[in-house]
């Protein structure tokens, strides 16, 4: 069970938005640490997305954005395509836990 | 650009010692800019966080692992280490190194090794 929960899979058609929320708590995202969005296609390594909240790394689509608020973080993934169709994964620290900590993932399927 | 390569054995006995070793291309683990990190993935906890070496040699380690894991650096090779001790079937994972920045809070990890699996079986 992950410190930070993520649904196990949204789904979309192409061209439609969905989201990913990443639900933390008072030690951990609520207590203001970064939260961080990664994307990993099927038999690859994670690879960076969102850093710092809503930050996008130099050749990431704008049709990834990321948001905080309170004890949850976001992923939005606005004009779906099929490419986008893999697992994302939230990472934060938690203090109480002294440790680096990953939400479950969330496969996203284009329809 | 910088790539990370992890190498090692990939099948290791129960009680045994998983060893890898991560190299590091297209930049110095020298530069004291970064933290080297170990990142394992397994079907039943995804990604957990093993810990990180500053070029300096100083450490962090997950709490949970803390008294297994032993993270080293060799500046002359450009490479980095993890020793995990006394493993069980419950370490089979694939195992990514990683880079994050040195920053204030928690920095995210920019750049990932390709990951090895190692499995643990008799």
């Amino acid at each position: 069970q992950s410190v930070l929960t993520q649904p196990p899979s949204v789904s979309g058609a192409p061209g439609q938005r969905v989201t990913i929320s990443c639900t933390g708590s008072s030690s951990n995202i609520g207590a203001g640490y970064d939260v961080h969005w990664y994307q990993q296609l099927p038999g690859t390594a994670p690879n960076l997305l969102i850093y710092g909240n809503f930050n996008r790394p130099s050749g990431v689509p704008d049709r990834f954005s990321g948001s905080q608020s309170g004890t949850s973080a976001s992923l939005a993934i606005t004009g779906l395509q099929a490419e986008d169709e893999a697992d994302y994964y939230c990472q934060s620290y938690d203090s109480s836990l002294s440790n680096v900590v990953f939400g479950g993932g969330t496969k996203v399927t284009v329809l | 650009q910088v790539q990370l390569q992890e190498s090692g054995p990939g099948l290791v006995k129960p009680s045994q010692t998983l060893s890898l070793t991560c190299t590091v291309s297209g930049g110095s683990i020298s530069s004291g800019s970064y933290y080297w990190s170990w990142i394992r993935q397994s079907a039943g906890k995804g990604l957990e966080w093993i810990g990180r070496i500053y070029t300096s040699g100083s450490t962090r380690h997950n709490p949970s692992l803390k008294s297994r894991v032993t993270i080293s650096v060799d500046t002359s090779k450009n490479q980095f280490s993890l020793k995990l001790s006394s493993v069980t079937a419950a370490d089979t994972a694939v195992y990514y190194c990683a880079r994050s920045i040195v920053a204030a809070g928690t920095p995210p990890f920019d750049y990932w090794g390709q990951g090895t699996l190692v499995t643990v079986s008799s």
